[in-house]
């Protein structure tokens, strides 16, 4: 079984803050994506990954970075959070790029405060 | 990019109807579409995928149908149970990338 798994269920964070959001898989995935979930606007890609140290904008790329540095590891860093990144946040890996199913983690609910 | 358009936003079927949910595409070079299904609280997980070489395809009470031409696809589920209440997203992989669907609230009335 493949898992996703994200280091924080809830957060609670102040404005200005700087936030780490982390994602580690466990199936040597070389491919790993952050989305954002907002109700109505269904998933949006904000940033992903198809190797160690590589990195693509998504849709939504403002006001977030990511890194990763070890290939079953992808964090998503909001440099200086604001009330409108609100959201729940998912990860996911793949075996192949955009064609084989994606799996997710649990999601982490971000409420900046 | 790609653009995907879902419909409708909520559907309300009776235990034991069918179901239909729409998604159209923008990209023509789009050639995988999965349907994930997400449960109140959980994470989404694919329930059915098809390829732009085959028209549908079927696991059970669920299937899949893609015209390539028009750019549309269609989840279709029957014999609906409450457990099939859910969200439902459509995806397409237009540059490489998934890109989803606004989501589709499936409510079963028992």
């Amino acid at each position: 079984d493949v898992k996703v798994t994200q280091s924080s269920r809830y957060l609670v964070k102040r404005t200005g803050e700087k936030v780490f959001l982390e994602c580690v898989q466990d199936m040597d995935h070389e491919n790993m994506f952050w989305y954002r979930q907002d109700p109505g606007l269904g998933l949006r890609l904000i940033y992903f990954s198809y190797d160690v140290k590589m990195k693509e904008k998504g849709d939504i790329p403002e006001g977030y970075s990511v890194s990763r540095e070890k290939k079953e590891r992808f964090s998503l860093i909001l440099e200086s959070a604001s009330t409108n990144q609100t959201s729940m946040y998912l990860c996911a890996s793949s075996l192949a790029r955009a064609r084989t199913e994606a799996f997710f983690g649990q999601g982490t609910r971000l409420t900046v405060v | 990019g790609e653009n995907v358009e879902q419909h409708p936003s909520t559907l309300s079927v009776q235990e034991g109807d069918s179901a239909v949910i729409k998604c159209t595409y923008s990209d023509s070079a789009s050639n995988y579409f999965p349907w994930y299904k997400q449960e109140l609280g959980k994470r989404p997980q694919l329930i059915i995928d098809i390829r732009s070489n085959v028209g549908e395809k079927k696991d059970q009470r669920i299937a899949v149908t893609l015209n390539k031409t028009a750019k549309h696809f269609s989840l279709h589920i029957t014999e609906t149970q409450p457990e099939d209440s859910a969200v439902y997203f459509c995806a397409a992989n237009g540059n490489e990338k998934l890109t989803f669907g606004t989501g589709t609230r499936l409510t079963i009335i028992p």
